[in-house]
């Protein structure tokens, strides 16, 4: 069994400043996969970045990047620069690379709000 | 990139009726899409596992009489909800796994807003 925690319910980040966003996991799957998505009101889901469990650098996308510790067993997302635009609901989710099927397993989520 | 189209975005159907909602692998194909839903402020939550050409897995506690999948193709699956009932209201959202991929990258449709009347 897989499972996301996201401690953090809301966070506030000024303008410009840079916030990470906390994602913890538990899995027994030897190979898996972290995603952050990002969902506005409109509801859709926005991919934003993704970390194998075996790549050795830790992935950036633009202004995102994911601050993997494996033996922390943690996949926090860091967003620089913040923009009024990053206000959203951030979603950490994980999936089993094992198999094909198997379906991504969500966080609770975290709703980021950006001031000017 | 690939594109997961989902339709309509936005459905209010009466008590009673059905609600059939559509979610299209745009350019490429997909043995296996996932139904989730999503009540308001909340998580999301897998329905049931989408397979071309088998019957659909169902998550524990999913009624599969009144959510019926179908999977025709390597490019569709829908979802319908049956005898729907104002309870059923929800945001429902489908994703879809390209074949080819390794499993890296999961792509979402633009979910659709079910409203019972």
């Amino acid at each position: 069994a897989q499972k996301i925690t996201q401690t953090q319910p809301g966070m506030f980040v000024q303008e410009k400043e840079a916030v990470t966003l906390d994602c913890t996991y538990d899995t027994s799957d030897p190979s898996y996969g972290l995603f952050w998505y990002k969902q506005p009101s409109s509801g859709e889901m926005i991919f934003l970045i993704y970390q194998g469990s075996y790549d050795q650098q830790n992935a950036t996308e633009g202004r995102y990047s994911l601050n993997f510790q494996k033996a922390r067993k943690s996949a926090n997302l860091v967003i620089s620069a913040s923009q009024l635009g990053d206000s959203a609901m951030y979603f950490c989710a994980m999936r089993g690379l094992n198999s094909g099927n198997t379906p991504l397993v969500f966080g609770k989520g975290t709703r980021l709000s950006v001031i000017a | 990139g690939a594109v997961v189209s989902q339709h309509p975005s936005r459905v209010i159907c009466k008590s009673g009726t059905s609600v059939k909602i559509e979610c299209r692998s745009l350019d490429f194909q997909a043995t296996t899409m996932f139904w989730y839903r999503q009540f308001p402020k909340k998580s999301l939550m897998l329905m049931a596992t989408s397979n071309e050409g088998s019957k659909a897995t169902y998550e524990q506690g999913v009624e599969k009489d009144k959510f019926l999948i179908n999977h025709a193709s390597l490019t569709l699956s829908t979802l319908t909800v049956t005898s729907a009932h104002p309870e059923d209201s929800s945001f429902y959202i489908c994703s879809a796994r390209e074949v080819r991929n390794s499993g890296n990258t999961i792509y979402f449709g633009e979910g659709s807003w079910l409203t019972v009347v």
